[in-house]
């Protein structure tokens, strides 16, 4: 069964400071991967998403992230944080679920905090 | 502008009230989904339906019904029968069917308040 773990509950970076966020994923043959952020009180905006090929993907917001297999991980980074980056960020991982229905499960969310 | 549109934003429902939650795109998107949201335990899955007339249990269906009369519309109601309804409400949409990997399009939320 597909599954995602976020180990990062909040992080507090500076403002200009770089940022990777974390998810570990367990999927099946084919990952579809994605990454989403929501500002409060506001739907999930989709960030990144990754279901084949080239596996250095780009995002909006100036992030961008790369597919590596073998550490089963697709973490987003930014090279210099922004005070409008402050949300909170969730990964997901699709797949089938008995059938060909396609489901999301998702992490339960990395808060970012960014100090001017 | 395609998109979701989820009213109302906010709702109060009295003890023993059903409510109805209302979820509607224009995005002609075949799937629909309606989540839950509670701090710090991201999003669960209520109900999804990938076609117009059917849907499926998600996780935690229980105290919820949802109908898809119209490949546009999946409204979720709230029975008296959930007994913790206070949460943040999110519907989304997928275009394609089956194993498509498109992501999912989401509304901008109900959030649902016991009075």
């Amino acid at each position: 069964a597909q599954s995602v773990t976020q180990p990062d509950i909040h992080i507090t970076v500076s403002e200009g400071a770089s940022l990777e966020l974390r998810c570990n994923y367990s999927y099946g043959a084919t990952p579809y991967l994605f990454w989403y952020v929501q500002s409060p009180g506001q739907g999930l905006q989709l960030l990144l998403k990754y279901f084949s090929g080239d596996t250095l993907v780009q995002g909006i917001k100036g992030f961008e992230a790369e597919f590596k297999r073998s550490q089963s991980s697709f973490n987003p980074r930014k090279p210099s944080v922004h005070w409008s980056d402050a949300a909170e960020y969730f990964c997901a991982v699709g797949g089938t679920s008995g059938g060909s229905n396609y489901k999301l499960t998702f992490g339960k969310g990395t808060l970012l905090t960014v100090n001017p | 502008d395609g998109g979701i549109t989820q009213s109302p934003k906010y709702l109060f429902r009295k003890e023993g009230q059903n409510v109805t939650l209302s979820c509607e795109q224009n995005l002609n998107h075949d799937a629909m989904y309606w989540y839950r949201q509670d701090p710090g335990q991201g999003l669960r899955l209520i109900y999804y339906s990938q076609i117009v007339n059917d849907f499926q249990k998600g996780d935690i269906a229980e105290g919820y019904s949802v109908s898809r009369e119209k490949k546009e519309s999946f409204p979720l109601t709230v029975t008296s029968a959930q007994k913790n309804p206070t949460a943040f409400y999110l519907c989304a949409s997928r275009r394609g069917g089956g194993d498509s990997p498109q992501p999912q399009h989401f509304g901008d939320g109900t959030r649902l308040s016991i009075l």
